[in-house]
């Protein structure tokens, strides 16, 4: 089964401070993209970085970079620099590709507080 | 800039009622695909459609329809509403099948 775990369903961080989100995933595909979500209080799913797995080196988008390791199948999420507005919901997701299925599979989240 | 659209926002539904969320993009992608976001279960996915014609069931079909006669348009019906199937619903299409998703902004459905 492919599945995806967030091991830590709430968090919280100083303003300014880092944190970072684990993930988890399992599948026996060897190619496959990694994603990492922000659900505000708005509701609106809003894409914050992707990491194509036959890449070696970690994507990285302003203040948010992930640690990927591929062997260990690990995906997590670092945030620099934290602000009041990366108050959200945190999926981390991964599509298969290759085979005639390319639907997300998501974990079940974290949320995160970033405290002033 | 329409992206994809998803109505209505709100519902609330008696049991046994039927309805249909609509779901329309604008992108021409050919994967669409519904899931429902439960607290603590993240988003599981219910049906999805490789293009026109082309429909199939996700992690939790049961209760819900689909079809897709165009493109565009990828509408989910609930036959018989339940309490059980009170949840967020989101619609999202990709242009292709590895690619970044985009999602609506949501229904929130209560059935009572």
């Amino acid at each position: 089964a492919q599945t995806v775990t967030q091991s830590q369903p709430e968090m919280s961080v100083q303003e300014a401070e880092t944190v970072t989100l684990s993930c988890t995933y399992d599948t026996s595909e060897s190619n496959y993209y990694l994603f990492w979500y922000k659900q505000p209080p708005s509701r609106q799913m809003i894409l914050v970085i992707r990491q194509e797995a036959y890449k070696q080196q970690n994507a990285t988008e302003n203040r948010f970079s992930v640690n990927f390791q591929k062997a260990a199948k690990s995906f997590s999420l670092k945030i620099s620099d934290s602000q009041l507005g990366d108050t959200a919901m945190y999926f981390c997701a991964f599509i298969n590709y290759g085979g005639s299925q390319g639907n997300l599979i998501f974990g079940k989240g974290t949320k995160l507080s970033v405290k002033p | 800039n329409a992206g994809v659209t998803q109505t209505p926002k709100f519902q609330v539904l008696k049991t046994g009622q039927s309805m249909t969320l609509q779901c329309a993009q604008d992108m021409n992608h050919e994967y669409m695909s519904w899931y429902r976001q439960d607290p603590g279960m993240g988003l599981r996915l219910i049906h999805y459609s490789v293009g026109a014609g082309i429909t199939d069931q996700g992690e939790v079909p049961n209760g819900y329809n689909v079809s897709r006669s165009t493109t565009e348009d990828f509408p989910l019906r609930l036959l018989s509403a339940a309490p059980s199937q009170t949840s967020v619903y989101f619609c999202a299409s990709q242009p292709g099948q590895a690619s970044k998703a985009f999602f609506g902004q949501g229904t929130r459905l209560t059935v009572v």
